[in-house]
């Protein structure tokens, strides 16, 4: 079955800079990639996607890039803010209502 | 607003009980998902249901039960037969297979 891997665990970088994350997957039929942002005590919210028909996608600071052929996909965010500091979890779907996360990123974001 | 209603916050269980988990959505998703977290393994599936009256079962579905009598709500029961249920559970839906998941804001469940 389709597994995530998650890298890195923890991130800490300076208010301002960028933050990249990054994530493996191995069913090629997978097809759909989203990222999901979980502060804490909350549930996770959706912040960005992407379908496996398209190498990139921007929302404002936040971008995901998707490369098919190495099965690895990465949300990056520029200027960081300390709002940005959460657990960011990736996942893929490979179709049958079958989502498999990542296990995790914690960002700090220092003010 | 529209969104997910997970009740209730806290749960706490003893030995031997079960115990049911709310989760209403008023999105008109088909679909919708339970998930367990634990810390530092991310989201795994427990079960998910596609259209009302039909759910399959997720990668962790031993210890646990639901039911889809409803579009709008999708219970979840621990059973005592689930011999390690403390966990943060989350409930989610989807317009369809492929897309993004809207979450509830989580049960944390306690064995005390």
């Amino acid at each position: 079955g389709e597994n995530v891997e998650q890298h890195p665990s923890t991130l800490s970088v300076q208010e301002g800079d960028s933050a990249v994350i990054k994530c493996t997957y191995s069913d090629s039929a997978s097809n759909y990639f989203p990222w999901y942002k979980q502060e804490l005590g909350k549930g996770p919210q959706l912040i960005i996607d992407i379908r496996s028909n398209v190498g990139e996608k921007k929302d404002q600071r936040i971008a995901v890039t998707l490369n098919k052929t190495a099965k690895h996909f990465s949300l990056h965010i520029t200027e960081t803010q300390p709002e940005d500091s959460a657990v960011y979890f990736c996942a893929a779907n490979t179709g049958g209502f079958k989502t498999i996360f990542g296990a995790g990123t914690r960002l700090f974001v220092k003010a | 607003d529209g969104g997910i209603t997970q009740s209730p916050k806290y749960l706490f269980r003893k030995e031997g009980q079960n115990v049911t988990l709310s989760c209403e959505q008023n999105l008109n998703h088909d679909a919708m998902y339970w998930y367990r977290q634990d810390p530092g393994q991310g989201l795994r599936l427990i079960y998910y249901s596609q259209i009302v009256n039909d759910f399959q079962k997720g990668d962790i579905a031993e210890g646990y039960s639901v039911s889809r009598e409803k579009k709008e709500s999708f219970p979840l029961t621990v059973t005592s037969a689930q011999k390690n249920p403390t966990a943060f559970y989350l409930c989610a839906s989807s317009p369809g297979d492929a897309y993004g998941y809207t979450f509830g804001s989580g049960t944390r469940l306690t064995v005390v």
